[in-house]
């Protein structure tokens, strides 16, 4: 199995702050997936990043995948309320290998 | 279309009965995957079915198994529960075309063992 480690685990901000999360590991993925988990929901996908060194942006969220396509990076501009949930980072293997998740926590 | 559908959603079950969930994937979806979410563990992988073969599976024991009928729905059934297996347990549907395919989700089932 190919670990993938996140951090912070926590993460709790007010509103307008930005943040960064993190997603590494020592194996070289094809690709690299963020989802999304709010209470009581299913992931729902954020981005796939494919290349080494590609950064896509969705609104305020910035996602790099790392030139070695070892690890990846989500960043957060001005977050909102809406930002709160869990997020998880996830490579392909043999089956889609999931990190434990960044909880984010956003205030008003 | 509409979306991943599991039930039941909640569960409740002593140690040593057994359980089944159902999933319903997205109408076209062939693949259906089965992860087990917990606190500590966070998302691990149970298997996953395509075309009614399992084409992969994690690392659980034999206790964990599932199937997927012709219309591509699946079942996972756990015997002879331990208090270990409570969790959520999730389900995703994908085309099954590619391995970067995107998983969708459905909203999980709770299971407590007591």
């Amino acid at each position: 199995t190919q670990l993938l480690e996140q951090s912070p685990q926590f993460l709790s901000i007010q509103e307008g702050e930005n943040l960064t999360v993190y997603c590494n590991s020592s194996s070289v993925f094809s690709s690299l997936q963020w989802y999304r988990q709010e209470p009581g929901e299913g992931p729902v996908l954020l981005v796939t990043v494919v290349t080494g060194g590609e950064v896509k942006k969705l609104k305020r969220l910035t996602f790099q995948f790392g030139d070695a396509r070892k690890d990846s990076s989500l960043h957060i501009t001005a977050a909102q309320t809406g930002d709160t949930g869990l997020y998880l980072c996830a490579g392909w293997g043999y089956a889609l290998n999931f990190g434990k998740g960044t909880s984010l926590l956003v205030t008003p | 279309k509409a979306g991943v559908t599991q039930t039941p959603r909640y569960l409740i079950k002593t140690r040593g009965q057994q359980v089944t969930l159902s999933c319903s994937p997205i109408s076209g979806h062939r693949s259906v995957s089965w992860y087990q979410q917990t606190p500590g563990q966070g998302l691990q992988f149970l298997f996953e079915y395509f075309s009614e073969t399992q084409r992969n599976k994690g690392n659980f024991p034999g206790r964990f198994s599932g199937r997927q009928f012709s219309n591509s729905r699946s079942e996972m059934n756990v015997s002879t529960l331990e208090l270990g297996d409570s969790a959520l347990y999730l389900c995703a549907s994908s085309p099954g075309e590619a391995d970067t395919s995107e998983q969708f989700f459905g909203p999980g089932t709770r299971l407590t063992v007591l």
